[in-house]
């Protein structure tokens, strides 16, 4: 069946540092792959999306990479920062329609200052 | 632009009682989603939505969940009876068009004792 997965135990980073989590899936092949941030009493907020053929996405300290080959995506957070201590959550499509989205429980990530 | 609106953020309620839950999608967006969040099983979709029609509803646990959108700017989902099992948080997504992220509402926190 398919799966996706992220660290389920919480990410503790030193602020400055870089903080990388990873989604890795199994009987899978999307056609892309989305990051989400989800605060406390909030939903989930957009982040960015990597399609199969794109190798590496960036948005101002965000960097997320799409491994086809591996079935992985990282996402790397630069010169971290405590306010982005939050739950971060990944999810595929395979059907090229988003309504079909498959979640990961999401990575808790926490910067200390 | 503000966003996804639902409503009521909280609802407590007992066992067997008629629950709906309302939402504003952002105007323009064509596709409605309702998800269900637990820490259990993570975010779920319930149901699906393009241009006012249920496309999917294959995620709506039993018969006691339906959900309605009667037009473009309005969506209900009512849980008849609910159950204390149908306690988590509920989110409204909108989207703008094919291949676009959701847009996520707050979520109205359901809790049936």
């Amino acid at each position: 069946s398919q799966k996706i997965e992220q660290n389920s135990e919480a990410l503790n980073i030193q602020e400055g540092k870089t903080a990388t989590l990873t989604c890795n899936y199994t009987n899978y092949s999307p056609a892309y792959l989305q990051w989400y941030r989800q605060d406390p009493g909030r939903g989930p907020v957009f982040l960015l999306l990597i399609r199969e053929n794109e190798k590496e996405k960036r948005k101002e300290r965000l960097k997320v990479t799409f491994d086809t080959t591996l079935k992985q995506s990282l996402f790397h957070i630069t010169a971290s920062q405590p306010a982005d201590s939050a739950t971060y959550l990944c999810a595929l499509d395979a059907s090229g329609s988003n309504y079909q989205l498959i979640w990961g429980a999401g990575t808790k990530l926490i910067i200390k200052p | 632009d503000a966003g996804v609106i639902q409503s009521p953020r909280h609802e407590v309620t007992e066992m067997g009682q008629e629950v709906t839950l309302r939402c504003k999608p952002i105007s323009g967006h064509n596709s409605l989603f309702w998800y269900r969040q637990t820490m259990m099983r993570g975010l779920e979709l319930l149901i699906y939505f393009n241009n006012n029609v249920p496309i999917d509803d294959s995620g709506m646990p039993e018969d006691r969940f339906s959900a309605k959108m009667p037009n473009a700017s309005f969506s209900t989902l009512k849980i008849q009876p609910s159950e204390p099992r149908d306690s988590a948080v509920y989110f409204c997504a909108s989207m703008g068009g094919l291949g676009s992220p959701l847009h996520f509402g707050n979520g109205t926190r359901l809790t049936v004792t």
